[in-house]
C-alpha cells in the first residue's frame, strides 16, 4: 500500500495560481471518483476542502477547485493568500474499504 | 457542529498495548462509518481503519492488521482503537474522522484534534 504521489513542495506570490498533483494508479484514483483533499496547519487537525474530486464543502472559499486526469488528481488554488500557506494531502479511496492518502504538499506562499 | 474527541494516548514500551477512544457529538454518530488516521511526528497522513455504522464490517491497513482492532459503541457515541503489539513505528499521532453514512464509502470529512502515542523503550 505505497502512498499516493505529490510534490514535497509548492510555492507561490500572493494573488498568484498554484497546483498541486496527487498521482496514483489505476486501483485507486483511476478508478472511482472519491479523491479529497485536505488541509492542515502545523499541530493542526487536517481540514476537509475538497471532496468527491471537485465538490467544497460549506465554508470553503472558491479559490480552492479540484479536478482528475486520468490516474491523477490535482488541486488549484487561485489569488493565493498568506494563510493558504500549510500542509495538504489528497486521498483516494483504493477498493475494498480501504483508503490512502498521499505524502503531503508543504505550500509556501512568498 | 461535528466534534470528535480522542483520549486514551500516552507512552507504552515496545510490545505493549493501548487502547485509544473517540467520543463524537453533533451528528448522529450510528449512521455513520468513522476511520481512524495516524500522522507520525514530521511525516505525512497514513489511513489505519474503517468501522461501518453499525460495526458489522471492520478494515485494517496492511501496516496494523492482526495487531489493532477498531469497536464502536453506539450507545456511547464512541469507536475505540485497541492497538496490541505496540512497536516504535506506530509511534503517531492518531486522529479519528467520519466517514460515511449508512454503509456509503466517503472519504473522511471532519476530524478529531489528535491523541499521542509514543511508542518507547
Amino acid at each position: 500500500q505505497s502512498a499516493l504521489t505529490q510534490p514535497a513542495s509548492v510555492s507561490g506570490s500572493p494573488g498568484q495560481s498554484i497546483t498541486i498533483s496527487c498521482t496514483g494508479t489505476s486501483s485507486n484514483i483511476g478508478s472511482y471518483n472519491l479523491v479529497s483533499w485536505y488541509q492542515q496547519h502545523p499541530g493542526k487537525a487536517p481540514k476537509l476542502f475538497i471532496y468527491e474530486g471537485n465538490k467544497r464543502p460549506s465554508g470553503v472559499s472558491n479559490r480552492f477547485s479540484g479536478s482528475k486526469s486520468g490516474n491523477t488528481a490535482s488541486l488549484t488554488i487561485s489569488g493565493l493568500q498568506a494563510e493558504d500557506e500549510a500542509d495538504y494531502y489528497c486521498c483516494s479511496y483504493a477498493g475494498s474499504s480501504t483508503w490512502m492518502f498521499g505524502g503531503g504538499t508543504m505550500l509556501t506562499v512568498l | 457542529q461535528v466534534q470528535l474527541v480522542e483520549s486514551g494516548g500516552g507512552v507504552v514500551q515496545p510490545g505493549g498495548s493501548l487502547r485509544l477512544s473517540c467520543a463524537a457529538s453533533g451528528f448522529i454518530f450510528s449512521n455513520h462509518g468513522m476511520h481512524w488516521v495516524r500522522q507520525a511526528p514530521g511525516r505525512g497522513l497514513e489511513w489505519v481503519t474503517y468501522i461501518h455504522y453499525d460495526g458489522s464490517s471492520k478494515y485494517y491497513a496492511e501496516s496494523v492488521q492482526g495487531r489493532f482492532s477498531i469497536s464502536r459503541d453506539n450507545s456511547k457515541n464512541t469507536i475505540y482503537l485497541q492497538m496490541n503489539s505496540l512497536r516504535t513505528d506506530d509511534t503517531a499521532m492518531y486522529f479519528c474522522a467520519r466517514g460515511g453514512i449508512f454503509g456509503v464509502i466517503r472519504n473522511p470529512d471532519s476530524w478529531g484534534q489528535g491523541n499521542l502515542v509514543t511508542v518507547a523503550p
